[in-house]
């Protein structure tokens, strides 16, 4: 079982819906990640939390929310979505020494209709 | 910017070696990871090698980088259907573990 839990884990939401996308890291971690992959696409970092700071967006739209309430718990915000994100969401965990890989969760399958 | 590149499919017969290559073109990279995603799976880490070294064994799997040409490659031996994933490249850098540029993944498939 992955020390990093992502729910749910398939989610099917309109483009007027607003929903979110939970992750939980259980590793003692203090930075977390949201990364997205689509298909025939290298998977794209999109936003970085150290110790509940933000330190990275990658130009990501606003119709994308993250928040980091604290250092075990990451969300992602979804409003007025368009087809094209449709897409697996990986959430990610490290330590923020400089040293440690990257651990993921099993994502969120997400298709927008 | 900084790029990996991996050829995107490897057939192999169950039993033999797979070899998975990988050329980047960052040479700060410190730490050389793989990641193995299976179907309906996050990336799983795999193994990983630091720059100062040039090979790295692990049971079944053999990590060898070429610093000089920038190229890294993970050897499987006796390949498993249980071994069928993609497999990822991820150099990283010192400084942070956000800049991991992953490449686009191998599909490896096995062969009865």
């Amino acid at each position: 079982e992955t020390g990093v839990t992502q729910t749910p884990r398939h989610l099917v939401m309109g483009m007027t819906n607003k929903k979110s996308l939970k992750c939980e890291q259980h590793l003692g971690h203090n930075a977390m990640y949201w990364y997205k992959q689509s298909a025939k696409k290298p998977l794209e970092l999109m936003f970085v939390y150290n110790f509940k700071e933000q330190t990275e967006n990658n130009s990501v739209p606003s119709r994308f929310s993250p928040e980091c309430p604290n250092s075990s718990h990451l969300f992602l915000h979804l409003h007025t979505l368009q087809p094209e994100d449709s897409a697996l969401y990986l959430c990610a965990s490290s330590q923020a020494d400089g040293n440690s890989p990257l651990h993921f969760g099993n994502g969120t399958r997400l298709t927008v209709t | 910017g900084e790029d990996v590149e991996q050829s995107l499919f490897l057939s192999v017969r169950e039993g033999d070696s797979s070899v998975i290559n990988c050329t980047y073109t960052d040479s700060s990279s410190t730490y050389l990871y793989w990641y193995k995603q299976e179907p309906g799976a996050g990336l799983q880490l795999l193994t990983y090698i630091f720059s100062n070294m040039d090979m790295k064994q692990d049971q079944r799997l053999t990590v060898l980088l070429n610093k000089k040409d920038k190229h890294l490659s993970l050897r499987i031996a006796d390949t498993q259907t249980g071994d069928s994933a993609i497999y990822f490249c991820a150099p990283r850098p010192y400084s942070s573990a956000s800049k991991i540029i992953f490449g686009s993944g191998t599909r490896l498939s096995i062969r009865p």
